[in-house]
């Protein structure tokens, strides 16, 4: 399975919403479809875990959703330390993980 | 709360053998989960190397199969990466992470501060 995440990157103001997309070139289940941000010289942070379900002490302004081979991550309005590199990552029946290319969210 | 942390030498040579070792504290390796490798290059996204559970089955990326190797020592509660046949485009952040086998959906839940691997002469 390969994850093509749209856009490469998104300009966005703090305050707006945001929207990033992750398609899958087959459909998968989504139940192993989950979402990361990563900041500069961090490690990754996990965000979302299958498809819609926040990890413990991520705040409600990040979600979820999606099925088959469209995915998607919304935050619904941007705070600054939002600003990040974001991946979608999927996990296959024959135990492969597989990343998509990432979206960056940037100030505009 | 589990602790990754990797260690290793941060450079390496060409055609030599890379190896990392994760050391896991707050969590027996020995009770389940998957362990895995992700690495970074430089300006680049996130790949997948490679995971191990905790019986010892290892799955590798298969890119990237020929030349790596995972182990597991539950006694001293770390796992390793061995990388052989190293060229410059191994150089890399080198991650380890715990995968969640519990809630089914396999996401890293925990992941190691990273550790810089440069493969250079």
């Amino acid at each position: 399975v390969v994850l093509t995440q749209s856009p490469g990157t998104l300009s966005l103001s703090p305050g707006e919403g945001a929207t990033l997309s992750c398609g899958a070139s087959q459909s998968i289940s989504s139940h192993y479809l989950n979402w990361y941000q990563q900041k500069p010289g961090q490690a990754p942070r996990l965000l979302i875990y299958a498809a819609s379900r926040r990890a413990t002490g991520i705040p409600a302004r990040f979600s979820g959703s999606g099925s088959g081979t469209d995915f998607a991550l919304t935050i619904s309005r941007l705070e600054p330390e939002d600003f990040a590199v974001y991946y979608c990552q999927h996990y296959d029946y024959s135990s492969t993980w597989t990343f998509g290319q990432g979206t960056k969210v940037e100030v505009k | 709360q589990v602790h990754l942390q990797e260690s290793g030498p941060g450079l390496v040579k060409p055609s030599e053998t890379l190896s990392l070792t994760c050391a896991v504290s707050g969590y027996s390796i020995s009770n389940g989960f998957f362990w895995g490798w992700i690495r970074q290059p430089p300006g680049e996204g996130l790949q997948w190397i490679g995971s191990i559970y905790h019986s010892g089955s290892a799955y590798y990326n298969p890119s990237l199969q020929s030349r790596v190797a995972m182990s597991i020592d539950t006694s001293r509660n770390h796992f390793s990466l061995t990388l052989t046949s190293v060229t410059a485009a191994d150089t890399a952040i080198y991650y380890c992470a715990r995968a969640d086998v519990g809630s089914g959906s396999y996401h890293f839940d925990s992941w190691g501060p990273g550790t810089v691997v440069a493969v250079s002469s």
